[in-house]
């Protein structure tokens, strides 16, 4: 199965692009990134996913590398509604569905 | 409008009480989740169903129980052999098939007295 690796916290100031990275080495062909966001006490936000192409929507970009073993999201401009805990995770078993969630990156937008 | 409802938002349980959590969705998922967490924590899995009468254990299902007799709702019980219950519930849903986004309740905030 593969696993997620992310950073625990990071600063981004507001108006900057916020690029909160992941690893994933052990991914395999056909599991797919998905990232989601929780803002405090709320539940968890589905922001984006991808494959192996790059992926924009009006939230977030994913930046998936060639041999796929990381991705990065990035926020192109973040604002302070954007601070909130992110989470990187693959699909991790073949036709069972089951969706594990690691400890994500809880992302601080500074004024 | 389209959802997934979770009940109670707050619930207060004496030790030794079992406890249900209601998940009930109107978006005709098939798949549905049941999540723990802890303060300061990620996300664990509990429970997962992907269709009605069929369900899964997760990675912490000790201690609890569900069940999927309609494809709308999937209740999860907190029984009294659950050691340390006190946490923040979440129930999601999604569609069957490879892609496709999880869709998360508010989620139920239980704590035992």
């Amino acid at each position: 199965d593969a696993k997620t690796t992310q950073p625990p916290s990071m600063d981004c100031a507001e108006g900057r692009a916020a690029n909160l990275p992941c690893n994933h080495s052990t991914i395999s062909g056909n599991e797919y990134v998905y990232w989601y966001r929780q803002i405090h006490s709320q539940g968890p936000q589905y922001i984006i996913h991808g494959l192996k192409n790059n992926e924009t929507n009006e939230m977030a970009s994913l930046i998936i590398t060639e041999d796929r073993k990381s991705s990065t999201l990035i926020l192109p401009h973040a604002t302070l509604r954007d601070t909130a805990v992110y989470y990187c995770i693959v699909r991790v078993t073949q036709g069972a569905q089951k969706l594990v969630f690691g400890q994500g990156t809880r992302l601080t937008i500074n004024p | 409008d389209g959802g997934i409802t979770q009940s109670p938002k707050y619930l207060f349980r004496k030790e030794g009480q079992n406890v249900t959590l209601s998940c009930e969705q109107n978006l005709n998922h098939d798949a549905m989740y049941w999540y723990r967490q802890d303060p300061g924590q990620g996300l664990r899995l509990i429970y997962y169903s992907q269709i009605v009468n069929d369900f899964q254990k997760g990675d912490i299902a000790e201690g609890y129980s569900v069940s999927r007799e309609k494809k709308e709702s999937f209740p999860l019980t907190v029984t009294s052999a659950q050691k340390n219950p006190t946490a923040f519930y979440l129930c999601a849903s999604k569609h069957k098939g490879v892609t496709g986004e999880l869709f998360f309740g508010e989620g139920s905030r239980l704590t035992v007295l």
